[in-house]
């Protein structure tokens, strides 16, 4: 089945640490996303790309690094320049013009 | 810049109550519409689309029809059930090839709850 993937769905992470949280596609979209949600709140765009080797700042970047080597991966590494990183992280995909799938999520809290 | 407006919640209805939640848009030209809808703990779910003026988009007992006239995507269902209750996301992406035609802009969400 076609689909995206996170992984892990639970992520600890300890103080000063840089921990990354993986997206994988197998449905040859062109475009990745990565979204932060908080409690209560709606999505947020921390980066997107709209093909391998290329990636735009979205609106809350600061802390955050991607990359985007193959098509199917958009790995995000959440770095101790991020002050405050528990939440929940959403990745997703799309073709342009046609709605985003999503994965299922990767929530991660700071220990 | 592109805009999604959505009716703050909660919203909390009686089961098989009449459900409208407001959705309206700032765009240029014709953008493609969404509603997405998303359970706790999990990731959002395409609930249904709309690509041009005057489509309706429905799954589930779910409607909204794109009215470019008023800029709205209202999402509708005539009867709801305990297991709708779940945040509802409105948002939109541009013309293929326009401007940003990558980039989805969402709605801040509406918290559903229905009370059996």
């Amino acid at each position: 089945d076609g689909g995206i993937t996170q992984s892990p769905k639970y992520l600890f992470r300890k103080e000063g640490q840089n921990v990354t949280l993986s997206c994988e596609q197998n449905l040859n979209h062109d475009a990745m996303y990565w979204y932060r949600q908080d409690p209560g709140q709606g999505l947020r765009l921390i980066y997107y790309s709209q093909i391998v080797n290329d990636f735009q700042k979205g609106d809350i970047a600061e802390g955050y690094s991607v990359s985007r080597e193959k098509k199917e991966s958009f790995p995000l590494t959440v770095t101790s320049a991020q002050k405050n990183p528990t939440a929940f992280y959403l990745c997703a995909s799309s073709r342009p013009g046609l709605g985003a799938f999503f994965g299922q999520g990767t929530r991660l809290t700071v220990v | 810049g592109n805009s999604v407006t959505q009716m703050e919640g909660p919203v909390t209805l009686s089961e098989e109550a009449f459900l409208t939640i407001n959705c309206t848009y700032t765009a240029t030209g014709y953008p493609s519409l969404f509603w997405y809808v998303q359970y706790p703990g999990e990731g959002l779910q395409l609930l249904l689309k709309a690509t041009k003026a005057d489509d309706k988009g429905s799954n589930k007992g779910f409607e909204a029809t794109y009215r470019k006239e008023t800029t709205s995507f209202h999402l509708e269902k005539g009867s709801v059930q305990v297991s709708d209750s779940a945040v509802y996301f409105c948002a939109l992406i541009p013309l293929p090839g326009g401007a940003g035609s990558y980039q989805l802009t969402f709605g801040k969400g509406t918290k559903l709850s229905v009370i059996p």
